[in-house]
Protein backbone atom coordinates (compact mmCIF):
# COMPACT_ATOMS: atom_id res chain seq x y z
CA UNK A 1 0.00 0.00 0.00
CA UNK A 2 1.46 3.08 -0.71
CA UNK A 3 1.29 5.72 1.98
CA UNK A 4 0.56 8.70 3.41
CA UNK A 5 1.51 11.46 0.83
CA UNK A 6 1.71 15.45 1.55
CA UNK A 7 2.06 17.99 -1.00
CA UNK A 8 4.21 20.15 -1.81
CA UNK A 9 6.78 19.19 0.87
CA UNK A 10 8.05 22.69 1.31
CA UNK A 11 6.87 26.16 0.98
CA UNK A 12 7.73 29.82 1.41
CA UNK A 13 4.89 32.30 1.82
CA UNK A 14 5.18 35.51 2.97
CA UNK A 15 3.45 37.00 6.06
CA UNK A 16 -0.31 38.02 5.69
CA UNK A 17 -0.62 35.31 2.83
CA UNK A 18 -2.57 32.63 2.77
CA UNK A 19 -1.72 28.87 2.05
CA UNK A 20 -3.12 25.12 1.50
CA UNK A 21 -1.79 21.93 2.23
CA UNK A 22 -3.02 18.36 0.70
CA UNK A 23 -2.60 15.43 2.31
CA UNK A 24 -3.82 11.54 0.61
CA UNK A 25 -4.60 8.94 3.38
CA UNK A 26 -3.35 5.52 3.26
CA UNK A 27 -6.09 3.85 0.82
CA UNK A 28 -9.05 2.70 2.80
CA UNK A 29 -8.02 4.84 5.97
CA UNK A 30 -11.04 7.35 6.55
CA UNK A 31 -9.34 9.33 9.32
CA UNK A 32 -6.56 12.20 8.98
CA UNK A 33 -5.78 14.30 11.61
CA UNK A 34 -3.01 17.52 11.14
CA UNK A 35 -0.27 18.37 13.60
CA UNK A 36 1.96 21.19 13.40
CA UNK A 37 6.21 20.64 14.67
CA UNK A 38 7.18 23.21 16.38
CA UNK A 39 11.09 23.12 17.96
CA UNK A 40 9.84 24.92 20.98
CA UNK A 41 6.29 23.58 21.17
CA UNK A 42 6.95 19.96 19.68
CA UNK A 43 3.95 17.89 17.53
CA UNK A 44 0.48 19.60 18.54
CA UNK A 45 -2.60 18.45 17.26
CA UNK A 46 -4.72 20.66 15.32
CA UNK A 47 -7.69 18.60 13.83
CA UNK A 48 -9.11 15.37 12.84
CA UNK A 49 -11.79 14.40 10.06
CA UNK A 50 -13.16 11.24 9.36
CA UNK A 51 -15.77 10.96 6.79
CA UNK A 52 -15.60 14.35 5.48
CA UNK A 53 -16.86 15.58 9.39
CA UNK A 54 -14.54 17.27 11.67
CA UNK A 55 -14.56 15.10 14.98
CA UNK A 56 -11.89 16.93 17.21
CA UNK A 57 -9.85 20.17 17.40
CA UNK A 58 -6.91 21.44 19.00
CA UNK A 59 -6.42 25.11 20.56
CA UNK A 60 -5.42 26.73 17.60
CA UNK A 61 -6.89 30.02 16.20
CA UNK A 62 -9.35 29.89 13.60
CA UNK A 63 -7.06 31.52 11.07
CA UNK A 64 -6.06 27.41 10.67
CA UNK A 65 -9.17 25.30 8.83
CA UNK A 66 -9.40 22.17 7.21
CA UNK A 67 -11.67 20.45 5.24
CA UNK A 68 -11.84 16.30 4.16
CA UNK A 69 -13.30 15.06 0.74
CA UNK A 70 -15.53 12.15 -0.16
CA UNK A 71 -12.26 10.27 -1.56
CA UNK A 72 -10.80 11.25 2.30
CA UNK A 73 -8.40 13.13 0.85
CA UNK A 74 -7.91 16.22 3.19
CA UNK A 75 -6.52 19.91 2.99
CA UNK A 76 -5.50 22.48 5.30
CA UNK A 77 -5.76 26.16 5.11
CA UNK A 78 -3.73 29.03 6.97
CA UNK A 79 -4.84 32.32 6.56
CA UNK A 80 -3.52 35.89 7.17
CA UNK A 81 0.20 33.92 7.85
CA UNK A 82 2.43 34.87 10.69
CA UNK A 83 6.33 34.66 11.61
CA UNK A 84 4.99 32.53 14.11
CA UNK A 85 3.50 29.61 11.60
CA UNK A 86 6.84 28.44 10.40
CA UNK A 87 6.47 24.96 11.10
CA UNK A 88 6.39 21.39 9.75
CA UNK A 89 2.66 20.17 8.90
CA UNK A 90 2.35 16.72 9.24
CA UNK A 91 -0.57 14.35 8.44
CA UNK A 92 -1.87 11.46 9.52
CA UNK A 93 -4.27 8.50 8.51
CA UNK A 94 -5.82 5.85 10.43
CA UNK A 95 -8.47 3.47 9.56
CA UNK A 96 -10.74 4.25 12.41
CA UNK A 97 -11.66 7.58 14.46
CA UNK A 98 -9.60 8.63 16.97
CA UNK A 99 -5.93 8.08 18.35
CA UNK A 100 -5.52 4.55 17.05
CA UNK A 101 -2.00 3.55 15.41
CA UNK A 102 -1.75 6.91 12.85
CA UNK A 103 0.17 6.34 9.60
CA UNK A 104 1.94 9.66 9.51
CA UNK A 105 3.02 11.48 5.80
CA UNK A 106 6.76 13.07 5.68
CA UNK A 107 5.36 16.14 6.27
CA UNK A 108 5.07 19.93 4.88
CA UNK A 109 7.98 22.59 6.04
CA UNK A 110 6.12 25.78 5.90
CA UNK A 111 8.51 28.88 6.18
CA UNK A 112 7.29 32.13 6.96
CA UNK A 113 9.40 35.75 5.48
CA UNK B 1 0.38 23.88 30.52
CA UNK B 2 2.17 20.18 29.10
CA UNK B 3 0.01 17.14 29.55
CA UNK B 4 2.62 14.88 28.23
CA UNK B 5 6.11 15.12 29.41
CA UNK B 6 9.72 13.65 28.27
CA UNK B 7 12.08 14.94 30.63
CA UNK B 8 14.97 14.37 28.93
CA UNK B 9 15.68 15.59 25.50
CA UNK B 10 18.33 13.49 24.84
CA UNK B 11 19.70 9.66 25.50
CA UNK B 12 22.75 8.38 25.06
CA UNK B 13 23.11 4.34 25.08
CA UNK B 14 25.65 1.81 24.42
CA UNK B 15 24.79 -0.62 21.54
CA UNK B 16 23.29 -4.07 23.12
CA UNK B 17 22.47 -2.27 25.93
CA UNK B 18 19.23 -1.73 27.58
CA UNK B 19 17.48 1.76 26.21
CA UNK B 20 14.53 3.35 28.48
CA UNK B 21 12.71 6.62 27.63
CA UNK B 22 10.17 7.47 30.28
CA UNK B 23 7.03 9.61 29.83
CA UNK B 24 5.10 11.52 32.63
CA UNK B 25 1.70 12.81 32.46
CA UNK B 26 -0.68 15.02 33.99
CA UNK B 27 -4.44 14.26 32.36
CA UNK B 28 -6.14 11.96 34.24
CA UNK B 29 -8.23 11.26 31.22
CA UNK B 30 -5.59 9.92 29.21
CA UNK B 31 -6.26 6.12 29.07
CA UNK B 32 -4.40 5.26 25.70
CA UNK B 33 -0.89 5.60 24.99
CA UNK B 34 1.16 4.96 22.15
CA UNK B 35 4.98 5.43 21.46
CA UNK B 36 6.44 6.75 18.27
CA UNK B 37 9.66 6.84 16.25
CA UNK B 38 10.53 10.11 14.11
CA UNK B 39 14.03 10.06 11.65
CA UNK B 40 14.66 13.24 10.11
CA UNK B 41 12.80 14.72 7.46
CA UNK B 42 10.10 11.36 7.99
CA UNK B 43 6.97 11.29 9.60
CA UNK B 44 6.77 9.65 12.80
CA UNK B 45 6.33 6.39 12.89
CA UNK B 46 4.14 4.24 14.93
CA UNK B 47 6.14 1.72 17.49
CA UNK B 48 4.03 0.41 20.41
CA UNK B 49 0.78 1.31 22.46
CA UNK B 50 -0.88 -0.37 25.66
CA UNK B 51 -4.45 0.74 26.93
CA UNK B 52 -4.81 1.77 30.47
CA UNK B 53 -6.65 -1.88 31.25
CA UNK B 54 -3.13 -2.92 30.90
CA UNK B 55 0.64 -1.81 32.50
CA UNK B 56 2.72 -3.91 30.23
CA UNK B 57 2.76 -4.54 26.05
CA UNK B 58 5.31 -6.28 24.48
CA UNK B 59 6.17 -6.22 20.73
CA UNK B 60 9.85 -7.72 19.86
CA UNK B 61 12.16 -5.35 21.23
CA UNK B 62 10.00 -2.95 22.20
CA UNK B 63 8.06 -3.22 25.61
CA UNK B 64 5.68 -0.27 27.02
CA UNK B 65 5.16 -0.11 31.00
CA UNK B 66 2.32 2.02 32.39
CA UNK B 67 2.26 3.08 35.95
CA UNK B 68 -1.37 4.42 36.07
CA UNK B 69 -0.97 5.42 40.10
CA UNK B 70 2.46 6.94 38.89
CA UNK B 71 0.70 8.37 35.48
CA UNK B 72 4.44 7.10 34.19
CA UNK B 73 5.16 5.10 31.10
CA UNK B 74 8.35 3.53 30.13
CA UNK B 75 9.50 2.81 26.81
CA UNK B 76 12.35 -0.19 27.01
CA UNK B 77 14.26 -1.14 24.16
CA UNK B 78 16.32 -4.48 24.10
CA UNK B 79 18.97 -4.96 23.01
CA UNK B 80 19.63 -1.17 21.64
CA UNK B 81 20.61 -1.65 17.75
CA UNK B 82 22.08 1.69 15.63
CA UNK B 83 19.05 1.92 13.98
CA UNK B 84 17.52 2.78 17.28
CA UNK B 85 18.88 5.91 17.00
CA UNK B 86 16.21 8.45 16.54
CA UNK B 87 13.74 10.90 18.18
CA UNK B 88 11.07 8.60 20.44
CA UNK B 89 7.64 10.35 21.00
CA UNK B 90 5.48 9.70 23.82
CA UNK B 91 1.79 10.38 22.84
CA UNK B 92 -1.53 9.68 25.11
CA UNK B 93 -5.59 10.04 23.90
CA UNK B 94 -8.54 9.94 26.24
CA UNK B 95 -11.76 7.96 25.78
CA UNK B 96 -10.38 5.06 24.36
CA UNK B 97 -8.36 7.08 21.77
CA UNK B 98 -11.34 9.10 20.27
CA UNK B 99 -9.45 12.00 21.32
CA UNK B 100 -6.67 13.76 19.38
CA UNK B 101 -3.17 12.39 20.17
CA UNK B 102 -1.15 14.99 22.87
CA UNK B 103 2.61 14.26 22.16
CA UNK B 104 5.27 15.25 24.70
CA UNK B 105 8.19 17.07 23.10
CA UNK B 106 10.49 14.07 22.50
CA UNK B 107 14.10 12.41 23.33
CA UNK B 108 16.92 12.20 21.11
CA UNK B 109 17.97 8.32 22.00
CA UNK B 110 21.41 8.12 20.20
CA UNK B 111 22.68 4.57 20.35
CA UNK B 112 26.74 4.60 20.84
CA UNK B 113 28.80 1.40 18.84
Amino acid sequence: KAGVTQTPRYLIKTRGQQVTLSCSPISGHRSVSWYQQTPGQGLQFLFEYFSETQRNKGNFPGRFSGRQFSNSRSEMNVSTLELGDSALYLCASSAGKGAGEQYFGPGTRLTVT
Amino acid sequence: DQQVKQNSPSLSVQEGRISILNCDYTNSMFDYFLWYKKYPAEGPTFLISISSIKDKNEDGRFTVFLNKSAKHLSLHIVPSQPGDSAVYFCAASARGGADGLTFGKGTHLIIQP
